[in-house]
């Protein structure tokens, strides 16, 4: 069966620091893959996604950047956090149907200080 | 563009009440459509889903039909527990493209007191 992990589970980080945050899936091969970010007691909000090695699409204009090294691994990094960086960010992959759901990790905590 | 439009609450409940959160949808082409749940702290998971008009999706007391007349998917239950008490997404995927994206509603925040 596929699993996805996402960590670390809770970060918290000073303003003006990098950001490295990785997301790898299980028992599938080439997923369609997502970067989500979820502020305090708000709706879901797409970052990135990816269809392919190397392939991302940005869906807002950030402080933020993805990229996808192998087939399976999604990371989200940043060089300088800001405040407004602060919030819980998902991943989740799909087999590349519209009919087959997303499937999420446990998400990442991500505190700015 | 897609759009989807849910009650946004938040909705208080005893418990074995019956439970109704609001979800239409706007769409160019012919989505399948899903919601989802989110315990306290935890990620997204997929309660049910239905790909096409009629079709109706269930899973642990919870039910949603496809109403393209309406462009609907109200999701409900007969009696809901305590720990139904989450946040609750409805969402759809259109067909279009090969990138699958969801389009999510903003959340409906669910509790269930005893």
């Amino acid at each position: 069966s596929q699993t996805i992990h996402q960590w670390p589970a809770t970060l918290v980080q000073p303003v003006g620091s990098p950001l490295s945050l990785e997301c790898t899936v299980e028992g599938t091969s080439n997923p369609n893959l997502y970067w989500y970010r979820q502020a305090a007691g708000r709706g879901l909000q797409l970052l990135f996604y990816s269809v392919g090695i190397g392939q991302i699409s940005s869906e807002v204009p950030q402080n933020l950047s993805a990229s996808r090294p192998q087939d399976r691994q999604f990371i989200l990094s940043s060089k300088k956090l800001l405040l407004s960086d602060s919030g819980f960010y998902l991943c989740a992959w799909s087999a590349g149907t519209a009919a087959l759901p997303q499937h999420f990790g446990d998400g990442t905590r991500l505190s700015i200080l | 563009g897609n759009s989807v439009t849910q009650m946004e609450g938040p909705v208080t409940l005893s418990e074995e009440a019956f439970l109704t959160i609001n979800c239409t949808y706007t769409a160019t082409g012919y989505p399948s459509l899903f919601w989802y749940v989110q315990y306290p702290g935890e990620g997204l998971q997929l309660l049910l889903k239905a790909t096409k008009a009629d079709d109706k999706g269930s899973n642990k007391g919870f039910e949603a039909t496809y109403r393209k007349e309406t462009t609907s998917f109200h999701l409900e239950k007969g009696s809901v527990q305590v720990s139904d008490s989450a946040v609750y997404f409805c969402a759809l995927s259109d067909s279009g493209g090969s990138n699958y994206k969801l389009t999510f509603g903003k959340g409906t925040l669910l509790t269930v007191n005893p």
